[in-house]
């Protein structure tokens, strides 16, 4: 079964609008983190923002904050004010910390397209 | 700056040749790992390793070998036995015992079989 689930391929958001990009997950262990990546076309992968699964409020960097909902285990990336810049794919992943020795599922990724 | 390297950026390899993938950190980072990465897809892992002389196979090592006999540098050998190995090739590390940080990536190494 897919541990990470991105069911948007492709996205596109109008330039200063904000976007969501959904991401579900599925895991029984009680500790984890979750993660969001960039990857722009030149391929390089940037961490963006990080959410642990006892953290009681939503994670925020910048312009990016993560919609946290642990009953329903989905964590959507919102990025506000959206830049051209933004373009790219965003992959969301997680990492188990008791059943997975600490590394980091991903999922099949968002593309994003950001208009002017 | 600190970082990761990869190289080379891109590589050709000819049926029944063995290739190796060079992966540098110097960010002191304990923990390395090789993902692969297929157009339009998300990364799988090949293997990882937490500490020097130490690696795990990760969910598709089979084709795969890897060494870790410094801190600095892990490098992945695609062998004959891979029989696809057409894709985009990420190194990533991360520090121990600080579970919110995301990895580090590398640029990538693009493997193409001519």
């Amino acid at each position: 079964a897919q541990k990470i689930t991105q069911t948007q391929p492709g996205m596109f958001v109008q330039e200063k609008e904000a976007v969501t990009l959904d991401c579900t997950y599925d895991t029984s262990d009680p500790s984890y983190g979750l993660f969001w990546y960039k990857q722009p076309s030149s391929g390089e992968m940037i961490f963006l923002i990080y959410q642990g699964s006892y953290d009681q409020q939503n994670a925020t960097e910048g312009r990016y904050s993560l919609n946290f909902q642990k009953a329903r285990k989905s964590a959507n990336l919102v990025i506000s004010a959206s830049q051209l810049g933004d373009s790219a794919m965003y992959f969301c992943a997680m990492r188990e910390d008791n059943t997975n020795a600490g590394k980091s599922t991903f999922g099949d990724g968002t593309t994003l397209t950001v208009k002017p | 700056d600190g970082g990761i390297t990869q190289s080379p950026k891109y590589l050709f390899r000819k049926e029944g040749q063995n290739v190796t993938l060079s992966c540098e950190q110097n960010l002191n980072h304990d923990a390395m790992y090789w993902y692969r990465q297929d157009p339009g897809q998300g990364l799988r892992l090949i293997y990882y390793s937490q500490i020097v002389n130490d690696f795990q196979k990760g969910d598709i090592a089979e084709g795969y070998s890897v060494s870790r006999e410094k801190k600095e540098s892990f490098p992945l050998t695609v062998t004959s036995a891979q029989k696809n190995p057409t894709a985009f090739y990420l190194c990533a590390s991360s520090p121990p015992g600080t579970e919110n940080y995301g990895y580090t990536f590398g640029s990538g190494t693009r493997l193409t079989v001519v």
